[in-house]
């Protein structure tokens, strides 16, 4: 069964603070896509990267990061000098092979709150 | 280019009653996937439809219904709608077979009294 934990349910930073949401899965796929998602309060999910299981590079896009391990099955994401902005809830997602195309496995979500 | 179109954004059903909502893909986009957010129990993976097929399936009641049409839009509907069935229900489309990159409408809440 695949399955993904946010243990994280709540975060509250002040700005400009770093801070790293955690995701850990389960699955017994060799191939499989780990996905972060954020949701502002208008509901909407943003896309904010893939990742495919072959792939373990870190990856840096702005004030964004994230760290693949997959010898610990994590996947973790952080923001650099978190803004007010960036208060959302996120979401880690993994998908199994491509066929599974459309369906994602979602964690419980991390709310992230910054404050001024 | 236009997102994932969902209407309607909000509605009150009484339990009992049907209701259908529909969701238009960000063209060219032939994937359509549907999901439940509920505070207990988060994301949940409804139904995938691929060029009219019913591709993937989540674990919920027959009650929960969907299809998907020759300009792939789509439609859920769900019929004796419970208390439980209050949620937010989010589409969402992706292009390109195995892109899996998802792309999300606003959604529609649902409230069932």
């Amino acid at each position: 069964a695949q399955k993904v934990t946010q243990a994280q349910t709540e975060i509250s930073v002040v700005e400009k603070e770093d801070v790293t949401l955690d995701c850990v899965y389960e699955t017994r796929d060799t191939t499989y896509y780990l996905f972060w998602y954020k949701q502002p309060p208008s509901g909407e999910l943003v896309f904010l990267i893939r990742r495919n299981s072959f792939d373990e590079q870190n990856e840096i896009s702005g004030r964004y990061s994230w760290n693949f391990q997959k010898s610990t099955s994590s996947f973790n994401f952080t923001i650099t000098a978190s803004q007010v902005v960036d208060s959302a809830v996120y979401f880690c997602a993994l998908s199994g092979s491509y066929n599974q195309g459309g369906k994602l496995i979602f964690g419980q979500g991390t709310e992230l709150s910054v404050k001024p | 280019k236009a997102g994932v179109t969902q209407t309607p954004r909000y509605l009150i059903k009484t339990r009992g009653q049907q209701v259908t909502l529909s969701c238009s893909p960000i063209s060219g986009h032939r994937s359509v996937s549907w999901y439940q957010q509920t505070p207990g129990q988060g994301l949940q993976f409804l139904f995938e439809y691929f060029s009219e097929t019913q591709r993937n399936k989540g674990n919920f009641p027959g009650r929960f219904s969907g299809r998907q049409f020759s300009n792939s839009r789509s439609e859920m509907n769900v019929s004796t709608l419970e208390l439980g069935d209050s949620a937010l229900y989010l589409c969402a489309s992706q292009g390109g077979r195995g892109a899996n990159v998802l792309t999300f409408g606003a959604g529609s809440r649902l409230t069932v009294l």
